[in-house]
């Protein structure tokens, strides 16, 4: 079974500062790839994706979020936080196989303070 | 854009009562799920649909759940006699399958109370 591990319940940076949010995978085959952003009393948002080819993608909202094989992991980075990016974010994985039936397997998500 | 929509965006109920959560997904899409989130917990697969029937469910997704496309555009939740651990948000899902790219449109949820 797949599983999605998210380093930090909490994350806390300044305004202007470097969001990094860790999310690792325990995958036999690497999975599809995805962060999506929940903001307060709202739905899930997809900010990313990773499917296949170039391993740095670029999502929404200046996020972008790289694939490393070696080391399953799918950190999202932004460079410069804004105020608008406290949220929860959850990274989220999909199994290449199967045709469409699994679902998506949620980590257990990341809430991002962000310090005025 | 197309969107995912449920109804209602907040349900109270008493326990022991039925509850239905409706949702319309994208119109092209042929695969539909229900996630749950308990307050504060993360999002827990329910149950996927395609074809008219179940495709897989968890271990969540047990004889008080049950779900049905009853025309051409629905997809509900049924909970047939709500307890207090039902209380959570209800997600909707739809997409095309992993040939596009596995991607699911998530709608804005059903909150359901159970008191």
């Amino acid at each position: 079974a797949q599983s999605v591990t998210q380093l930090g319940s909490h994350v806390s940076v300044s305004e202007g500062a470097l969001v990094l949010l860790r999310c690792n995978y325990s995958s036999s085959v690497p999975p599809y790839l995805f962060w999506y952003v929940q903001y307060p009393n709202q739905g899930l948002q997809l900010l990313l994706k990773y499917t296949t080819g170039a391993t740095l993608v670029k999502g929404i909202n200046g996020f972008e979020a790289e694939f490393k094989k070696s080391e399953t992991s799918f950190h999202l980075t932004k460079p410069s936080a804004h105020m608008s990016d406290a949220a929860e974010y959850f990274c989220a994985v999909r199994p290449r196989s199967g045709g469409g039936a699994d679902g998506l397997t949620f980590g257990k998500g990341t809430h991002l303070i962000i310090q005025p | 854009e197309p969107e995912v929509t449920q109804t209602p965006s907040h349900q109270v109920t008493q326990m022991g009562q039925e509850v239905i959560l409706r949702c319309v997904p994208i119109s092209n899409h042929l695969y539909f799920y229900w996630y749950r989130q308990i307050l504060g917990q993360k999002v827990e697969f329910l149950v996927s649909f395609y074809n008219n029937e179940i495709s897989e469910k968890s271990e969540i997704f047990d004889d008080q759940f049950s779900v049905e496309r009853p025309d051409g555009s629905n997809f509900t939740l049924k909970i047939r006699s709500t307890k207090l651990e039902d209380s959570a948000m209800y997600f909707c899902a739809s997409g095309l399958g992993l040939a596009n790219t596995g991607e699911l449109f998530f709608g804005e949820g059903s909150r359901l109370t159970v008191l």
